[in-house]
């Protein structure tokens, strides 16, 4: 039950693009296609922005696109608006109804 | 917007126990498997402990198994982790998060709950 790896942090200017990535292993990202990512401003609950590596829940701005390759996964945010500042984490099933959630990557919108 | 909203945190020396809860009366609760996950203060999400919808299955992560047990009552709608043995390493905001129908992923989060372990 190791973390997902991510970057710490990660940046980028109003209107560009930025991925994040979050390393697993064989027995979790490479092993489902159960990846999800969420979404966290300080102080608040985690909201769910992609699930099953690639979809949006209903609500959620497909300026938010997630792939997956082997046991890497990444989250791209396409246009990049101030109030996508906040933290992001990964997760993926693990098997045996578990989970493994990524230590976490601040965006910072320059 | 559907919610769920958490309860029962507070201040338990290390050794004590204390009991959260969950509840929501916005969705047929029993169809739903259901999560308990952790916020250390200034650190990431930690997924602790899976229910199913019917009670029958449960799951624990290494780091809290044989302390906390996961169950629920349907009929009041309501989740519970009783948590035993607390350790100092176990402060931080307890989410109950809703297993989403489809994807594993946790689509309904409360607020969250602080527990604070110290003497």
């Amino acid at each position: 039950q190791s973390a997902l790896t991510q970057p710490p942090s990660a940046s980028g200017s109003p209107g560009r693009s930025v991925t994040i990535s979050c390393t697993g292993t064989s027995s979790d990202i490479g092993g489902y296609d159960y990846v999800s990512w969420y979404q966290q401003h300080p102080g608040k609950a985690p909201k769910l922005i992609i699930y099953e590596v690639s979809n949006w829940p209903s609500g959620v701005p497909d300026r938010f696109s997630g792939s997956k390759s082997g046991n890497t996964a990444s989250l791209t945010v396409s246009g990049l608006q101030t109030e996508d500042e906040a933290d992001y984490y990964c997760s993926s099933y693990a098997g045996s109804n578990s989970w493994v959630f990524g230590g976490g990557t601040k965006l910072t919108v320059l | 917007e559907v919610q769920v909203v958490e309860s029962g945190g507070g201040l338990v020396q290390p050794g004590g126990s204390l009991r959260l809860s969950c509840t929501s009366s916005e969705f047929t609760f029993s169809s739903y498997n259901m999560n308990w996950v952790r916020q250390a203060p200034g650190k990431g999400l930690e997924w602790i402990s899976y229910v199913s919808g019917s009670g029958s299955s449960m799951s624990y992560a290494d780091s809290v198994k044989g302390r906390f047990t996961i169950f629920r009552d349907n009929a009041k709608n309501s989740l519970y982790l009783q948590m035993n043995s607390l350790r100092d390493d176990d402060t931080a905001v307890y989410y109950c998060a809703r297993r989403s129908a489809t994807g594993r992923a946790m689509d309904v989060w409360g607020q969250g709950t602080t527990v604070t372990v110290s003497s």
